[in-house]
């Protein structure tokens, strides 16, 4: 079984200013996918940032990157530059990639992020 | 176009009574999957379905809980004789099988209080 770890449970950042949020995940397989979602006040998951752990190179979008470091298991998100518009919860999530699993994802419980003015 | 939508947004019901939440999938998603996440917690898998083949119930907490789903468009997920445990955001969510990127679009969710 998978299982995801966000040992953080607040964080609190300044506008302008660069966060990192952790994650560590522990599976014995090797060909999965690892997410960061984001969540709103108004409950709609946002995915934000995707890596596949066959790829080497770190996954970036815009603002937001990941440090993907497979041999340690950890997966954290780096957001640059945070807005307002950043607060929010932020849930990382696994994914396994197997010929019959069903790609359903599982989540750490999630940090809250708040961005200060 | 249109997301995944979730209907009700809140449903109050009584402790015992059976409760019965819909989820409209994006047009052409042939995998669906419902999740619940408790106050202050993560997402957790319930149910999954995809196309015509027998779903994976494997994250049904109880026989209280079952879902349907009529091909690849509407999903019900219902709760009988309900617990004050079950209360929680019901969340749905659907994605291309054949995507290579397996995003999963969420819908809103259906919160659940069970008094």
């Amino acid at each position: 079984a998978q299982t995801v770890t966000q040992s953080q449970p607040e964080m609190s950042v300044q506008e302008a200013e660069t966060v990192t949020l952790s994650c560590t995940y522990d599976t014995s397989e090797n060909n999965y996918y690892l997410f960061w979602y984001k969540q709103p006040p108004s409950r709609q998951m946002i995915l934000v940032i995707r890596q596949e752990a066959y790829k080497q190179q770190n996954a970036t979008e815009n603002r937001f990157s990941v440090n993907f470091q497979k041999a340690a298991k950890s997966f954290s998100l780096k957001i640059s530059d945070s807005q307002l518009g950043d607060t929010a919860m932020y849930f990382c999530a696994f994914m396994l990639i197997r010929t019959g699993a069903n790609s359903k994802l599982t989540f750490g419980k999630g940090i809250t992020l708040s961005v200060r003015p | 176009g249109a997301g995944v939508s979730q209907s009700p947004s809140n449903k109050v019901t009584e402790k015992g009574k059976d409760v019965e939440l819909r989820c409209d999938p994006i047009s052409g998603h042939t995998a669906l999957y419902w999740y619940r996440q408790r106050l202050g917690q993560g997402l957790e898998f319930l149910i999954y379905f995809q196309g015509n083949s027998a779903p994976d119930k494997s994250g049904l907490p109880s026989d209280r809980f079952s879902a349907e789903r009529t091909g690849e468009s509407v999903s019900t997920l219902t709760i009988q004789r309900t617990q004050q445990e079950d209360s929680a955001v019901y969340l749905c969510a659907s994605s291309l099988w054949t995507s290579p990127s397996y995003e999963q679009y969420f819908g809103p969710g259906t919160r659940l209080t069970v008094t």
